[in-house]
């Protein structure tokens, strides 16, 4: 079984959707939450960033820690065809040498249609 | 600022042969991170160094290793290639010292567009 598990889709919905993707995870040493987009050919690029557990906002983007459940999510409001991409999110533990080390989910394919 | 750089960006190999990949991180980041990416295992952690000393490593076989120059610049390489080598593998550069918490390093790892690699 993988550390980090993200149902990689396909996932399509119409410009305007509200979009949910999520991650379970099994290692309690992560600290650290991220999701990643990347766009075809491209490299990934950080989209939001939480330590522990919570909630943070930015912009149409809302990401949410559930530390006891193992459970990450992010929520895309207002979705834009420019917000196709695939979706990744990373974990990381605290402290020590890490930081550099992500253990990364599957990845989430995400269309919008206009 | 510039980003990541990788190169080549594409190259294509056969098996048995060797190949360096490499990467020129972001200036003044000193921590320079590896991963390969393949449809059916996602992006995978190869290994870490800062300051010219490999500080963490993945779950990956001898024949992958890599190295730090004093300038932070990276290479990667690969040795006896195998099918299942074929893959993208990304470089990714951060400021890497203290404590991530510290408002001179959030942690972010900030990617470059990386190498595709394909074996024959």
């Amino acid at each position: 079984q993988k550390e980090v598990e993200q149902d990689p889709g396909p996932l399509s919905v119409p410009e305007g959707a509200i979009v949910s993707l999520n991650c379970t995870y099994s290692n309690s040493a992560f600290q650290y939450f991220m999701w990643y987009r990347q766009y075809s050919r491209k490299g990934p690029e950080l989209l939001m960033y939480t330590y522990s557990s919570g909630n943070k906002e930015d912009g149409r983007f809302t990401a949410q820690v559930d530390k006891s459940s193992k459970y990450i999510s992010l929520f895309i409001r207002d979705s834009q065809p420019s917000d196709s991409a695939t979706y990744l999110c990373a974990m990381r533990s605290a402290g020590g040498t890490s930081y550099g080390k992500l253990t990364f989910g599957q990845g989430t394919i995400l269309t919008v249609h206009p | 600022k510039a980003g990541v750089t990788q190169t080549p960006r594409y190259l294509i190999k056969t098996r048995g042969q060797q190949v360096t990949l490499s990467c020129s991180p972001i200036s003044g980041h000193r921590s320079v991170s590896w991963y390969q990416q393949t449809p059916g295992q996602g992006l995978q952690f190869l290994f870490e160094y800062f300051s010219e000393t490999q500080r963490n490593k993945g779950n990956f076989p001898g024949r992958f290793s890599g190295r730090q120059f004093s300038n932070s610049r990276s290479e990667m390489n690969v040795s006896t290639l195998e099918l299942g080598d074929s893959a993208l593998y990304l470089c990714a550069s951060s400021f890497g010292g203290g404590l991530i918490a510290s408002p001179a390093n959030t942690g972010e790892l900030f990617f470059g567009e990386g190498s595709r690699l394909t074996v024959l």
